[in-house]
């Protein structure tokens, strides 16, 4: 079964610019995960749909971040407009069924960074 | 509050050696618990994961983690160690709650296992 992919792997874009990344989640699961690895810190969570739905975006930095999952299938995480802190690794993650105890399965992220 | 700890930011061991990379957490309740490796150039990758049962769990690529509920540690241990394990690797809790599916991660272990 194919893993979780993620598109671009890299993007360098400049401030003030919009950057949409692409996360296609391992086929049957309904859940889908965002986080963002920024400066080496940790791993912090941004948003989580159950198909389309957005069932906790608690960890959404700001109104600069729109993630959308339309037909609940890939979902697209748009940054506008990007700022100098919005550079690091952003990583999806899906799971098949929803609990605490389900293994998120995670692709390779995609590496931003504005300059 | 940080919920999960990563004291040691490098560990470096010589091929063959055994190879323990420690994690604490600090939820209250019963937490469930995950490992993750990063080799370069990839996506995190699920290692093994602790919710319930015997307190020794054993996982991918001959690791194994040990979950201590009087010294609030899950640390992940190898008994020998090879160079192709060098990698960076993650903890993470998924804290109680029963809406909350979110991953909590440390800041993560940069393992170098030297030949």
């Amino acid at each position: 079964e194919a893993g979780v992919t993620q598109f671009p792997s890299h993007s360098v874009i400049e401030k003030g610019q919009t950057v949409t990344l692409r996360c296609d989640p391992i086929s049957g699961h309904d859940n889908l995960y965002w986080y963002r690895r920024v400066m080496g810190k940790e791993i912090k969570f941004l948003l989580h749909f159950v198909k389309e739905s957005k069932q906790d975006e608690s960890g959404m930095p700001n109104n600069r971040f729109l993630a959308e999952r339309t037909g609940g299938t890939y979902s697209t995480l748009k940054v506008q407009p990007a700022e100098l802190e919005d550079s690091g690794v952003y990583f999806c993650a899906s799971s098949r069924e929803l609990g605490r105890q389900e293994t998120q399965y995670f692709g390779p992220g995609t590496r931003l960074l504005v300059l | 509050a940080q919920s999960v700890a990563q004291p040691e930011d490098q560990v470096n061991v010589a091929e063959g050696n055994p190879l323990t990379v420690k994690c604490t957490y600090s939820v209250s309740g019963n937490p469930y618990l995950f490992w993750y490796v990063q080799y370069p150039n990839r996506g995190l990758q699920f290692l093994l994961k602790y919710i319930t049962g015997d307190n020794l769990v054993k996982g991918s690529y001959g690791f194994e983690a040990e979950f201590n509920k009087s010294q609030t540690s899950f640390h992940l241990k190898k008994p020998s160690a090879l160079v192709s394990d060098s990698a960076l690797y993650f903890c993470a809790v998924s804290p109680p709650g029963s809406n909350d599916y979110k991953l909590s991660f440390g800041a993560g272990t940069t393992v170098t296992v030297r030949a």
